[in-house]
């Protein structure tokens, strides 16, 4: 169980259009999301946290009208990278928090991530 | 906010030889340090976490230490193996396992044979 996907796992774009990604929990519901970016040989520095039926929390330095979020339902989260341009490819993974079966405390499952590549 | 510095950035060892990675967490509110392994192009996988009401895990070869008052915890790794070649991240967070991460700088790990 707590199995995360995201669509597509690579994308290559031209610069100037936009990049949709998909964060969606299989098997549990998932009120909260977060997306992280990871640049190569870097950490992971979160982004923002998605919000299920309201607006997300972005972090400080984030543009939040570049990295558009939408928490359509319990199981959805989509990341939309507007305009983007080389400086946006990166590899971007989303986590959902829930519970193992059987477990009592929360912990995250990743998503397997989207390498984006812009022209 | 939440800064997490991880130390080294990167550690040889050979096989069967113990590797320590250590991070320091700046908030005390956290309550919640988990440490992932990464491979090259993969998602973060779990190896082990630790709560702030706990000292020290263990899991097989693996242990986690955390020092709440000196704000730091560590990672064990006895007797390597060069499956245990890796990118490991500790990670700290408020609100237990269902807030955001803030990850530590990471640590290149390669287990000679």
């Amino acid at each position: 169980g707590a199995v995360v996907s995201q669509h597509p796992s690579r994308v290559i774009c031209k610069s100037g259009t936009s990049v949709k990604i998909e964060c969606r929990s299989l098997d549990f519901q998932a009120t909260t999301m977060f997306w992280y970016r990871q640049f190569p040989k870097q950490s992971l520095m979160l982004m923002a946290t998605s919000n299920e039926g309201s607006k997300a929390t972005y972090e400080q330095g984030v543009e939040k009208d570049k990295f558009l979020i939408n928490h359509a339902s319990l199981t959805l989260s989509t990341l939309t990278v507007t305009s983007a341009h080389p400086e946006d490819s990166s590899f971007y993974i989303c986590s959902a928090p829930t519970t193992k079966s059987g477990g009592v405390y929360n912990e995250q499952f990743f998503g397997p991530g989207t390498r984006l590549t812009v022209l | 906010g939440e800064n997490v510095e991880q130390h080294p950035s990167t550690l040889s060892v050979q096989e069967g030889d113990s590797a320590v990675i250590k991070c320091t967490y700046s908030d005390s509110a956290s309550n919640y340090f988990p440490w992932y392994k990464q491979e090259l192009g993969k998602r973060p996988q779990l190896i082990i976490d630790i709560r702030s009401n706990v000292g020290e895990k263990k899991d097989q070869r693996i242990a986690v230490t955390l020092n709440k008052t000196a704000k730091h915890f560590s990672l064990h790794i006895t007797e390597t193996q060069p499956e245990d070649s890796a990118v490991y991240f500790c990670a700290a967070s408020r609100g237990g396992g269902g807030n955001k991460l803030t990850f530590g700088t990471g640590t290149q790990l390669k287990v000679e044979l």
